[in-house]
């Protein structure tokens, strides 16, 4: 099970900020949340990860809630090449002393010119 | 680009064949995975190896038979695939899978190949 709530899909208008969430309500205290995003005909593609601190870098911010069940990514202005399915993924141990990432069905988000 | 290609992109095979999948990835990384994305699951890890070492196996059926020669190369070798085997099928890799604790071992992200797309007739 992916242990990630996303909406199945968002709209944006483009150049507007876009704020798409997601619940991890039985998140671990020490897995990361990372979200990758896979345009049409890609493979997924890194976007941002992050612990307990929101996070920024060139392509989005993550915000994080401080009880850490909740995350939101945030495209600051949407362009139409953001349009793809975004995944919220926890870093997810499996056994012992492996850990995998495990992926949703993510959130399709399209972007109207 | 990101560093992870895949080749061939496009595969019919018919299921009596034998075919290979192959993938590159020029960053230096000691971790590779293979994924199947089919039409209507969510992307489903299948194999994981760390420093050439198979570390996962995700209950794939034995007509899937992963290669790992060195850390830049993975293979994953085809023989009597079933049509519902038809699927995308993504390489990825990363610094490593696992730095020995939970903690450090989140940090490290993946770098997917384009994928070949296989249809199993």
């Amino acid at each position: 099970d992916a242990k990630t709530t996303q909406p199945n899909s968002m709209e944006s208008n483009e150049e507007e900020p876009v704020h798409l969430p997601c619940n991890h309500s039985t998140i671990s205290g020490t897995d990361y949340i990372h979200w990758y995003r896979q345009l049409p005909s890609q493979g997924p593609e890194y976007v941002i990860h992050g612990l307990t601190s929101n996070v920024n870098n060139r392509m989005a911010s993550l915000a994080i809630a401080e009880d850490r069940k909740s995350s939101t990514l945030i495209l600051h202005r949407a362009t139409l090449r953001d349009a793809a399915v975004y995944y919220c993924i926890l870093f997810e141990e499996v056994g012992g002393s492996q850990g995998n990432l495990i992926f949703g069905k993510g959130t399709k988000l399209s972007v109207k010119p | 680009e990101t560093g992870v290609t895949q080749t061939p992109r496009h595969l019919v095979m018919g299921m009596t064949n034998k075919k290979s999948l192959k993938c590159e990835q020029h960053l230096g990384h000691n971790a590779m995975y293979w994924y199947k994305q089919s039409a209507k699951k969510p992307l489903e890890l299948m194999f994981v190896y760390n420093f050439k070492e198979q570390t996962e196996n995700n209950s794939v059926p034995s007509r899937f038979s992963p290669e790992c020669p060195n850390s830049s190369h993975l293979f994953l070798h085809l023989h009597t695939l079933q049509p519902e085997d038809s699927a995308l099928y993504l390489c990825a890799s990363s610094q490593r899978a696992w730095a020995g604790t939970r903690l450090a071992g989140g940090i490290y992200e993946q770098y997917f190949g384009p994928g070949t797309r296989l249809t199993v007739t």
